[in-house]
């Protein structure tokens, strides 16, 4: 089963904060994704990648950063931190084929007061 | 742009009794449904997926058949169980999009005994 791993699983910072959220993969897959879940909205991409160096925006960008420095990680960048930003981000890998499913971290559920 | 819809937030149903939770979309491209389920605390995973015109594909007594003249993929089930309890998220993928889901709302499903 292809592993993803996500640190933190929880966070709490103060707004006008950074925050950064880390996502591993042993999967060796080329393409990374960060969603965020919240109620009533499903999962909503922000940004993912198609391989180390490369980022592309997503559906909610806004506010978010992201950084690919190899094929194993994937960061999630807040550089000013809202209270609209507390939600639960999920990091995911897949391949490359349309028809290859995601694997899903745990997911960091992300407070910020 | 690409969308996927699901209509019923929340279905609460007793054992035993058949279930279809409702999903259409919305594409000008050639398209790849899924099905993930989220268990309490955990992460998505993939429940089934299909690209193939009025075929019905299964997994673990779920079923569910893409209709590309009505852009639908409803899930089903027979006879739910208490551990069908979770939330289900159709999603959508073109065959071009190199790798980017977009998911419905999501649908929470509860089974009472």
């Amino acid at each position: 089963e292809a592993a993803v791993t996500q640190s933190p699983r929880n966070k709490v910072a103060v707004t006008g904060g950074k925050v950064t959220l880390s996502c591993n993969q042993t999967n060796n897959h080329n393409n990374m994704y960060w969603y965020r879940q919240d109620t009533g909205h499903g999962l909503r991409l922000i940004h993912y990648s198609y391989g180390a160096g490369s980022t592309e925006k997503g559906d909610i960008p806004d506010g978010y950063k992201a950084s690919r420095p190899s094929q194993e990680n994937f960061s999630l960048i807040l550089e000013l931190a809202t209270p609209s930003q507390t939600s639960v981000y999920f990091c995911a890998s897949g391949g490359t084929d349309s028809n290859e499913r995601l694997f899903f971290g745990h997911g960091t559920k992300l407070s910020v007061l | 742009g690409d969308s996927v819809t699901q209509t019923e937030g929340l279905v609460t149903l007793t054992k035993g009794l058949p279930v279809m939770l409702n999903c259409t979309y919305q594409t000008t491209y050639s398209p790849f449904l899924f099905w993930y389920v989220q268990h309490l605390n955990e992460a998505p995973k993939l429940l089934l997926k299909s690209s193939t015109d009025n075929k019905r594909t299964e997994h673990q007594g779920f079923y569910a058949t893409l209709h590309k003249s009505s852009s639908s993929f409803h899930l089903q089930k027979s006879s739910v169980q208490l551990s069908d309890s979770a939330l289900y998220f159709c999603a959508l993928r073109r065959g071009s999009a190199l790798g980017r889901l977009h998911f419905g709302a999501g649908t929470q499903l509860i089974v009472i005994p």
